[in-house]
């Protein structure tokens, strides 16, 4: 069956430290896979997309890694600050312009 | 620009209730989307369209209903309203077009429904 795996459990760092999050999934052959910030009681935000054949995709702070082999992508946000905490979801293509999500990890991020 | 625009924001209905959810965008998006987000669980695509009255189901449509008589505006529906249907209700939408493609998806605020 189809499955997209995200840490279910908290991640939490200090500040100034590198957020490493994971997506893994099965069964999927996706386009592009992208990346969204979710914060309490609001929709999510687009953050970045990365395509099958882009290894890494870089924004300010923010890096996503995507490996076709694995089926897992990284995301990592570098020198984290306690406004980066929030929930990240996973999202991989799954048909033209439809979206597949992963439940989510929240990211707590303490000064 | 207001992006995706939802009301209700909060809503509590009785089992077997009907209303509609309202989403709008001013971003002349050609396609739209609905989706439910449940407590520890992704979201999921309830219903999508591709452009002013052409709509598909997705992953979870049973009882919902949707049209999209214009751009702007894409209601989702339900008809009888379930305990299961208790959730938060997300509207976004994206653009795709001959020239250019862009798959990010812009979401709306969310309505929160609880029916009891």
């Amino acid at each position: 069956s189809q499955k997209i795996e995200q840490n279910s459990e908290a991640l939490n760092i200090q500040e100034g430290k590198t957020a490493t999050l994971t997506c893994n999934y099965t069964n999927y052959s996706p386009a592009y896979l992208q990346w969204y910030r979710q914060d309490p009681g609001r929709g999510p935000v687009f953050l970045l997309l990365i395509r099958e054949n882009e290894k890494e995709k870089r924004k300010e702070r923010l890096k996503v890694t995507f490996d076709t082999t694995l089926k897992q992508s990284l995301f990592h946000i570098t020198a984290s600050q306690p406004a980066d905490s929030a929930t990240y979801l996973c999202a991989l293509e799954a048909g033209f312009q439809k979206l597949v999500f992963g439940t989510g990890t929240r990211l707590l991020v303490s000064p | 620009n207001a992006g995706v625009t939802q009301t209700p924001k909060f809503r509590i209905l009785k089992i077997g209730q009907s209303m509609t959810l309202q989403c709008t965008q001013d971003m002349n998006h050609n396609y739209m989307y609905w989706y439910r987000q449940d407590p520890g669980m992704g979201l999921k695509l309830i219903y999508y369209s591709v452009g002013a009255g052409i709509t598909d189901k997705g992953e979870v449509p049973n009882g919902y209903n949707v049209s999209r008589s214009t751009t702007e505006d894409f209601p989702l529906r339900l008809e009888l309203a379930a305990p299961s249907q208790t959730s938060v209700y997300f509207c976004a939408s994206s653009y795709s077009g001959l020239a250019e493609q862009h798959y990010e998806q812009y979401f709306g605020p969310g309505t929160r429904l609880t029916v009891t």
